[in-house]
């Protein structure tokens, strides 16, 4: 069954330090989408992206996060300067429409350790 | 704002029993709805989608009541491996998905 696989599953950083969460999305899937989870908290939508842009994106995505889509296949996220409350596991996500009738093929995730 | 509320739980249940969950939404808009099931420390799986008509999946069986703006799912003869966090998901936006919390389900011997 075909997957959605991120790297890396644990990452510790540095307050302050920038971080990329890389993704590899499902390969005839054509939407692309970040949501993170705080333990113990929802999962929350950070953004969308579609044909090389981005099409929604939450209040939590704020000039720190960026997204990309640097060659045919990788799909990543940025944090710049990571604060503390960054602190949370990111889901990666791929669907073949962005009507969300099938619901999405989430990866793994990477957890996310700002100290 | 648009919400997704469901009962936190746990709920414990014995095998063979069976549960229902419930969820409601604030968004009158939303079109799509969704189960999604959630192992800890885990990625969110697709269950099922939630039909207006109601629709089944084996052991499962979700409904949808738009008035009320309420979706259930009632899983019947519980299995062991049924034990994990169960997410009501519905769209919020074009592309969107917005979660509830989970309702956790506890399935003991």
């Amino acid at each position: 069954e075909p997957e959605v696989t991120q790297t890396p599953s644990h990452q510790v950083t540095q307050m302050g330090q920038e971080v990329i969460l890389r993704c590899v999305p499902i390969s005839n899937h054509l939407y692309f989408y970040w949501y993170r989870q705080i333990l113990g908290q929802k999962v929350e939508f950070l953004v969308s992206f579609y044909n090389n842009e981005i099409s929604e994106k939450s209040e939590i995505f704020d000039d720190q996060f960026s997204v990309e889509r640097p060659d045919g296949s990788n799909f990543t996220l940025k944090i710049r300067s990571t604060k503390l409350e960054d602190s949370a596991m990111y889901f990666c996500a791929s669907s073949t429409t962005g009507i969300s009738v099938g619901g999405y093929t989430f990866g793994s995730g990477t957890r996310l350790t700002v100290v | 704002r648009k919400e997704v509320e469901q009962d936190p739980g746990p709920f414990n249940v014995p095998e063979g029993a069976t549960v229902a969950f419930n969820c409601t939404y604030s968004n009158s808009a939303s079109q799509s709805f969704f189960w999604y099931r959630q192992d800890c420390r885990k990625e969110p799986k697709l269950l099922m989608s939630v039909y207006s008509s109601g629709n089944e999946d084996g052991r499962f069986t979700a409904q949808l009541n738009r008035a009320s703006q309420y979706i259930s799912l009632l899983i019947r003869d519980s299995k062991l491996s049924d034990s994990a966090t169960y997410l009501c998901v519905v769209n919020s936006g074009y592309s969107t998905l917005t979660f509830g919390k989970g309702t956790m389900l506890l399935v003991s011997p």
